[in-house]
């Protein structure tokens, strides 16, 4: 089946530790996306791609980076730069050219300070 | 400022009932909007999705409206089932920006 799939489910982040969320997918889209959900608030843009070798930040990037070496993959890392990071998550992906086509969601990762 | 506001922000309904979600926004230029279903733990699925010329939408049960005038639309969902239990989300997209601006949800809880 087609779809986006995140790992892991769960992470736990030490103090001053980096760690990497997972993003693939076999939809064969351009474009990818990560967004960070708090409770009470919309998904916010950490950053996006719309093609490989190429990415932008999005609203909150910093204490993030990402890389875009393959068109499957859209690795987030959370790096120790970022003095909040619990939060859930969400990878998605979307074809490119159509605005009124969704975007397809992964089913997260809910990361947590040890 | 491009903003979109959802209410309520919680609803606990019986099983069988019917029930409105809200969403207004200040989203402009209007591209087109989005209904998203999120059950606990898992990433946002569309529902449906309206344009600026569209003023009803259904998907099932549930019947999306639009209000391009007032900048209003509502998710309406018919005879509940536990499985609709769930954080509906509303997203706008900005044309000229091509952004998309997200709700922060409803959570809709089905009681039997």
């Amino acid at each position: 089946d087609g779809g986006i799939t995140q790992s892991p489910k769960y992470l736990f982040r030490k103090e001053g530790q980096n760690v990497t969320l997972s993003c693939e997918q076999n939809l064969n889209h351009d474009a990818m996306y990560w967004y960070r959900q708090d409770p009470g608030q919309g998904l916010r843009l950490i950053y996006y791609s719309q093609i490989v070798n190429d990415f932008q930040k999005g609203d909150i990037a910093e204490g993030y980076s990402v890389s875009r070496e393959k068109k499957e993959s859209f690795p987030l890392t959370v790096t120790s730069a970022q003095k909040n990071p619990t939060a859930f998550y969400l990878c998605a992906s979307k074809g490119a050219g159509y605005s009124n086509q969704p975007q397809h969601f992964g089913d997260g990762t809910r990361l947590s300070i040890l | 400022k491009n903003q979109v506001e959802q209410s309520p922000q919680s609803l606990i309904i019986l099983e069988g009932k019917n029930c409105t979600l809200q969403c207004n926004y200040t989203v402009s230029p209007f591209s087109n909007l989005r209904w998203y279903k999120q059950d606990t733990g898992r990433g946002p699925v569309s529902l449906t999705i309206m344009t600026f010329s569209e003023n009803t939408k259904s998907n099932g049960r549930y019947t999306a409206t639009l209000d391009a005038d007032t900048k209003q639309s509502s998710l309406h969902i018919t005879a509940s089932q536990l499985s609709d239990s769930a954080s509906y989300i509303c997203v706008v997209r900005n044309s000229s920006a091509s952004k998309i601006i997200f709700g922060s949800g409803t959570r809709l809880s089905i009681r039997p």
